[in-house]
């Protein structure tokens, strides 16, 4: 399977604590999102990689959040001190940068159930 | 800031018929693109249809079309012979035409097939 995987699919922990989702794009593709997606509500962008690059960060993004894509491959996504209210679906999509419209394509997603 | 509005929460629609999904969004901007994406249940998002803001013709793929109306700034999914598998959440999705191409999503709407 090419596709954008995501590991991993559910996660389930207790308030304070820290986890660590991962994304692995389509190999050749050069840019990498992450959105989060709560219930009843369509996917909320979070931030963006052009290689290694983190070139936008959304305001949703608080400090307990951060994103790495180490050497431009797969990508993680840590929340520190995790609090109730992240508890969503967490989606990965990687793109390229050429081509006419950038198409994204999305992973399965991971699902983080705070306690 | 550009925003993207689904009125319809839930749909319905009898095996064989055919639905509109309804959307609008609101943007300043000339040179955009517009999706929408389907989210079966339990799986991940995928590309419908899309739409370049600066062309007239409406985009088709198969049993897919779209309604472009820009002045009105409206976007509508027609789904024709609708089938079992069409069930799931559809969500329309705004991207500015520029290279920084994050998705803004609206809330959804959830169709279903009866057979």
């Amino acid at each position: 399977d090419t596709g954008v995987s995501q590991n991993p699919r559910h996660k389930i922990t207790k308030r304070g604590q820290n986890v660590t989702f991962r994304c692995d794009p389509i190999s050749e593709h050069n840019r990498l999102y992450w959105y989060r997606q709560t219930l009843g509500q369509g996917p909320e962008f979070l931030t963006y990689f052009q290689n290694e690059a983190q070139l936008e960060k959304s305001r949703l993004l608080s400090d307990r959040f951060s994103a790495e894509r180490p050497k431009g491959s797969f990508s993680t996504l840590e929340i520190q001190r995790t609090e109730q209210g992240d508890s969503a679906m967490y989606l990965c999509a990687s793109s390229l940068t050429r081509g006419f419209y950038n198409e994204q394509f999305f992973g399965p997603g991971t699902r983080l159930t705070v306690l | 800031a550009q925003t993207v509005t689904q009125s319809q929460p839930e749909m319905s629609v009898q095996e064989a018929e055919t639905v509109t999904l309804s959307c609008t969004y609101d943007t300043s901007e000339s040179d955009y693109y517009l999706f929408w994406y389907k989210q079966p249940p339990s799986r991940q998002m995928i590309l419908v249809i899309r739409q370049e803001a600066y062309k007239q013709q409406n985009a088709t793929e198969n049993r897919f079309s779209v309604n472009f109306q820009k002045a009105a700034k409206s976007f509508s999914l027609k789904i024709s012979d609708s089938q079992l598998g069409d069930a799931a959440m559809y969500f329309c999705a705004y991207r500015y035409g520029g290279s920084q191409g994050n998705l803004i999503f609206g809330k959804g709407t959830k169709l279903s097939v009866k057979p």
